[in-house]
């Protein structure tokens, strides 16, 4: 079955710029995540779907980060406006059951 | 608050030597437990998974990770470590809260097996 696709697959832009990365889960998954993976450190999970409804989104910063999954299948995740801090590796992952499954991520660099 | 702890943030090994990797949790409820692996310029794959039963998992690739409740661990071992396995792991666990699997990892190890 194809896997998790997200895109872009990097992205460098700056500061005060805005930015929008795309998910398209495995099919029939139900749950959809984004994780934040900065260098060094482990993923940090900012959204989950259930569906197209949003279940925890306690650790997205609500003022520049936004999420959106219509009709339940593919999602974007939109910063703006970028601080450098926000230099890292955007997963997405879904998942059908206790699994979850992790897309190749986009690589962000803010200069 | 929930975490979880990865004793070792970079471990150097030649090949046939055995590997353990430590991870330690915070969580005094039921868990799911995880470790994923990311070789060098791919995406996070799941190794090994524990939900109930047999506190002893066995994964791909001839890895294993034992579960002891009364430590809070869930250790990943391999007897015998080859070239190939170089990469990153990372260990994880789903906190039973509400019903929704959230994610929970380690800031992973890094493995550089040498020849």
């Amino acid at each position: 079955e194809a896997g998790v696709a997200q895109s872009p697959r990097y992205k460098i832009i700056e500061k005060r710029q805005s930015v929008a990365f795309w998910c398209n889960p495995i099919s029939g998954h139900a749950t959809l995540y984004w994780y934040q993976q900065i260098l060094g450190q482990g993923p940090k999970l900012l959204i989950q779907f259930q569906n197209n409804g949003v279940v925890d989104d306690s650790q997205l910063p609500k003022d520049r980060f936004s999420a959106e999954r219509l009709k339940g299948v593919d999602s974007t995740l939109k910063i703006q406006p970028a601080k450098l801090e926000d230099s890292a590796v955007y997963l997405c992952a879904s998942s059908g059951g206790d699994t979850q499954y992790f897309g190749p991520g986009t690589r962000l660099t803010v200069l | 608050a929930q975490s979880v702890s990865q004793h070792n943030h970079h471990v150097i090994l030649s090949e046939a030597a055995s590997l353990e990797l430590g991870c330690n949790y915070s969580y005094g409820g039921t868990v799911n437990l995880f470790w994923y692996v990311q070789y060098p310029g791919q995406h996070l794959q799941l190794l090994l998974k524990y939900f109930s039963g047999d506190p002893l998992v066995k994964g791909i690739k001839g890895f294993e990770a034992e579960f002891i409740k009364s430590k809070f661990s869930f250790n990943l071992r391999k007897p015998s470590v080859q070239w190939s396995d170089t990469a990153e792991y990372f260990c994880a666990v789903t906190p039973f809260s509400g019903g929704y699997n959230k994610l929970i990892f380690g800031a992973g190890t890094r493995l550089a097996v040498h020849p």
